[in-house]
């Protein structure tokens, strides 16, 4: 079956880190993949999206790759700021089927 | 972007109470979703509509139900509500032949006592 692991939480950086959120999935086929992000208070909103191998998604400083051979879309960003800190849910949908992962909270330090 | 209203915002009902959470959507899209979240944590799909008429049950539906009379309207309805119930429930819709980018509400926090 469809399936997303992400890696789990909390993790807490310091402004203008370096942030990695790892994600992996299982799925027959070809599934689109995506990063969805919540801040405190409010619903999930796409962050950004990748809907087939070797495309990269990009978005606010974010990027993320899909990568078939390894089967993961590692969220990266070169420097987060305080204003990330949310929880970020990597998820995929095959065939009508939609997963999301177990969501990541990141707070980020001033 | 996406306009999908839920009501209410916040619900506080005692147990063995039957409630209705409301979602609408202007945007026409086909499908919609209905997911449970406590805050911050994972998202457990409740149930799913690939449009009028249409419903399915996710992985979480046996204590709820759906209905879709209309392309704007989910509602979700717990016949007899208890404190299990309590959560964060959230309403998705997708608009059909697009890339399956799912948009969500602001969500409807529940307690039941």
């Amino acid at each position: 079956g469809n399936s997303v692991t992400q890696m789990e939480g909390p993790v807490t950086l310091s402004e203008e880190a370096f942030l990695t959120i790892n994600c992996t999935y299982t799925a027959t086929g070809y599934p689109s993949l995506f990063w969805y992000v919540q801040y405190p208070g409010e619903g999930l909103q796409l962050l950004l999206k990748a809907t087939k191998a070797d495309d990269k998604g990009s978005n606010k400083g974010f990027e993320a790759t899909y990568r078939k051979e390894t089967t993961s879309f590692h969220l990266e960003k070169g420097s987060v700021q305080v204003s990330d800190s949310a929880v970020y849910f990597c998820a995929l949908i095959n065939n009508n089927d939609m997963r999301f992962g177990a969501g990541t909270r990141l707070t980020v330090k001033p | 972007e996406a306009d999908i209203y839920q009501t209410p915002r916040y619900l506080v009902i005692g147990t063995g109470k039957k409630i209705t959470l409301e979602c609408s959507q202007t945007m026409g899209h086909d499908k919609m979703y209905w997911y449970q979240q406590d805050p911050g944590m994972e998202l457990h799909l409740i149930h799913y509509s690939y449009g009028v008429n249409s419903t399915e049950k996710g992985d979480l539906s046996s204590e709820s139900t759906v209905s879709r009379i209309r392309t704007e309207h989910f509602p979700l309805t717990l016949e007899s509500a208890r404190p299990s119930h309590t959560s964060q429930y959230l309403c998705a819709t997708v608009r059909h032949g697009a890339d399956e980018t799912q948009y969500f509400g602001p969500g409807t926090r529940l307690l039941v006592l």
